[in-house]
């Protein structure tokens, strides 16, 4: 367990489908992030909330839109994707304190796009 | 702007040797380092980490000492075993880099029995 929940833990979906991944904390952090994970590639950032507010919008495309509600839930909502999106996108949180805390991970949704 | 140069993989071992993986770092402030580790199929847990220089980190078994004369955090394990077959990721964040970490690429290791 730790602390991120991410659902579902894997998605199968077609470049028309909309879908949403949906992240949830329990550890009262105020900051939560996407991150993409694609095979042989560095981690990359996508999206920053903190406080509920977006603070970093990474050079993502269009075609995912995040959304934080709260500050215990974040959502990444998912419209006319591209093979290339195929890829793990993992959830995480922090408390925004000096910049020095640690971030705990979800074990991410892996999602194939056909 | 910051950054993290970790020895690249993959590394193989067999059970019971020594492991070490290197990380070097880039940064404008005074960092806090952290190793993350992720096993198959699950998302990256911290491993450990240090906040000062001259600080180690534990966890594990893993240690890694905070070394900024030669801007280091390298990690160690005396004795692998084949469940630390893993990616280890090396990181930092810093008061300048904001909302931020700072991750390396990844190093696969893989312990045979």
């Amino acid at each position: 367990e730790t602390g991120v929940t991410q659902t579902p833990r894997h998605l199968v979906m077609g470049m028309t489908n909309k879908k949403s991944l949906k992240c949830e904390q329990h550890l009262g952090h105020n900051a939560m992030y996407w991150y993409k994970q694609s095979a042989k590639k560095p981690l990359e950032l996508m999206f920053v909330y903190s406080l509920e507010e977006r603070v970093e919008n990474n050079s993502v495309p269009s075609r995912f839109s995040p959304e934080c509600p709260n500050s215990s839930h974040l959502f990444l909502h998912l419209h006319t994707l591209q093979p290339e999106d195929s890829a793990l996108y993992l959830c995480a949180s922090r408390t925004l304190r000096e910049g020095r805390s640690p971030l705990h991970f979800g074990n991410g949704t892996r999602l194939t796009v056909t | 702007g910051d950054s993290v140069t970790q020895m690249e993989g993959p590394v193989t071992l067999s059970e019971e040797a020594f492991l070490t993986i290197n990380c070097t770092y880039t940064a404008t402030g005074y960092p806090s380092l952290f190793w993350y580790v992720q096993y198959p199929g699950e998302g990256l847990q911290l491993l450990l980490k240090a906040t000062k220089a001259d600080d180690k980190g534990s966890n594990k078994g893993f240690e890694a000492t905070y070394r900024k004369e030669t801007t280091s955090f390298h990690l160690e394990k005396g004795s692998v075993q084949v469940s630390d077959s893993a990616v280890y990721f090396c990181a930092l964040s810093d008061e300048t880099s904001g909302s931020r970490l700072t991750f390396g690429e990844g190093t696969q290791l893989t312990v045979n029995p």
